[in-house]
């Protein structure tokens, strides 16, 4: 497939566990994007990455949410000692440039803690 | 920091007839204006575009125009058809920092 993959597609949690989100972009996009998605709600910045360097954290809620691209394609996002709050739909997107361009967004995951 | 309003939050339309959004925004430096359409089950996608350099841009059925005085902008939908039945979202940005701000979303219904 051509798009953005992202999985697992759907993820179950107990509070206080550690989850990871994974993200796959188009292959050769150069910058990659973490968005968290309320229902009802636009997506919400979390944090960007050109190549392996990240650019931009300032939409990370809190020092329990981190996220990596160590080779400048697949990115993790980790989330340590979940909660509630937590809950959402997590949208990863990939721009084959720096800049404003289109933003290939993935299908997301859906993380419900209970 | 940045602020997107997006009306209205939902709108019905009968196929044929045209559909109007309008977003505002505050950030007097934002200079990028995409509009996404997310369908159910769907990642959002690009429809189109306009920077601070033109006041509307087409593409086909589909228009956006921009006041950058009044810090709107509004995506206009002619000759509507049931597959235009989607969330979609306004967003602004600015070219300083690559990221974007959305707006909260409309869902538009068209109904045959």
């Amino acid at each position: 497939g051509a798009g953005v993959s992202q999985s697992p597609r759907y993820k179950v949690t107990k509070r206080g566990q550690d989850v990871a989100l994974r993200c796959d972009p188009i292959s050769g996009h150069v910058s990659l994007y973490w968005y968290r998605q309320a229902l009802g709600q636009g997506p919400e910045f979390l944090t960007y990455f050109n190549y392996e360097a990240q650019q931009d954290k300032s939409g990370l809620p809190n020092d329990r949410f981190s996220a990596e691209r160590p080779e400048g394609s697949i990115s993790t996002l980790t989330i340590q000692r979940t909660e509630q709050r937590d809950s959402a739909m997590y949208r990863c997107a990939s721009t084959p440039s720096t800049g404003f361009t289109e933003a290939f967004f993935g299908q997301g995951t859906r993380l419900t803690v209970v | 920091g940045e602020n997107v309003e997006q009306h209205p939050s939902t709108l019905s339309v009968q196929e044929g007839d045209s559909a109007v959004i309008k977003c505002t925004y505050s950030d007097s430096a934002s200079n990028y204006f995409p509009w996404y359409k997310q369908e159910l089950g769907k990642g959002p996608q690009l429809i189109i575009d306009i920077r601070s350099n033109v006041g509307e841009k087409k593409d086909q059925r589909i228009a956006v125009t921009l006041n950058k005085t009044a810090k709107h902008f509004s995506l206009h939908i002619t000759e509507t058809q049931p597959e235009d039945s989607a969330v979609y979202f306004c967003a602004e940005g600015d070219t300083g920092y690559s990221t974007l701000t959305f707006g909260k979303g409309t869902m538009l219904l068209v109904s045959p």
